[in-house]
């Protein structure tokens, strides 16, 4: 089963937000509102953003918020901060296979 | 508060096996799917397993079908990877991961398997 799309980096100013792609099917991030966000921070262990599409779990800032639109889910985050600086994966279920695939991943990049 | 302490990692030769745990603590484990992700280190991350609260529903992704084997113990909060055949291209950070709500909420520490000769 192949990755879900990411763009390989982002990059923003402080304050200023980013947006990152998330390209799938109809099989997978399409089909399914099992869409969820974690980031990782270099050798540390990647942390749960945004499940079930576009909710938050709790203690997550604000900043962060996803959104799908037909086979494609983005993650945007506002007001960019230093801390923002990681890896970005998306991740999705796929009824076809019963299988989890994940996105390529994407490196933020806070200029 | 929820822990998952991943364990028994190493270096093993290609052919060969391991066995990984994770141990819970602070849910009740019997009441969550569980997975295996792994990392090749500066890589993305894969999802590999999933098994279901009573372990009777499992799932491979393909690579690993056939040589990987999850199990789970719920008398013990511990959920188990049996790796064989290992081969060069397994070498990665493994790491459990409650399942719920199709995502993965909180993840044990990972754990290195290396796999070279």
């Amino acid at each position: 089963q192949s990755a879900l799309t990411q763009p390989p980096s982002a990059s923003g100013s402080p304050a200023q937000s980013v947006t990152i792609s998330c390209a799938g099917t109809s099989s997978d991030v399409g089909g399914y509102n099992y869409v969820s966000w974690y980031q990782q921070h270099p050798g540390k262990v990647p942390k749960l953003l945004i499940y079930e599409v576009d909710k938050r779990p709790s203690g997550v800032p604000d900043r962060f918020s996803g959104s799908r639109s037909g086979t494609t889910a983005s993650l945007t985050v506002s007001g960019l901060q230093p801390e923002d600086e990681a890896d970005y994966y998306c991740c999705s279920y796929s009824g076809r296979t019963n299988f989890y695939v994940f996105g390529t991943g994407t490196r933020v990049t806070v200029l | 508060q929820v822990q998952l302490v991943d364990s028994g990692g190493g270096l093993v030769k290609p052919g060969g096996s391991l066995r990984l745990s994770c141990e819970a603590s602070g849910f009740m484990f019997s009441d969550y799917y569980m997975s295996w992700i792994r990392q090749v280190p500066g890589k993305g991350l894969q999802w590999i397993s999933y098994i279901s609260m009573n372990g009777r529903s499992i799932y491979y992704t393909d690579s690993v079908k056939g040589r990987f084997t999850v199990s789970r113990d719920n008398a013990k909060n511990s959920l188990f990877l049996h790796m064989n055949s290992l081969r060069a291209e397994d070498t990665a950070i493994y790491y459990c991961a409650r399942t719920t709500n199709g995502c993965f909420d909180y993840w044990g520490q990972g754990i290195l398997v290396t796999v070279s000769s």
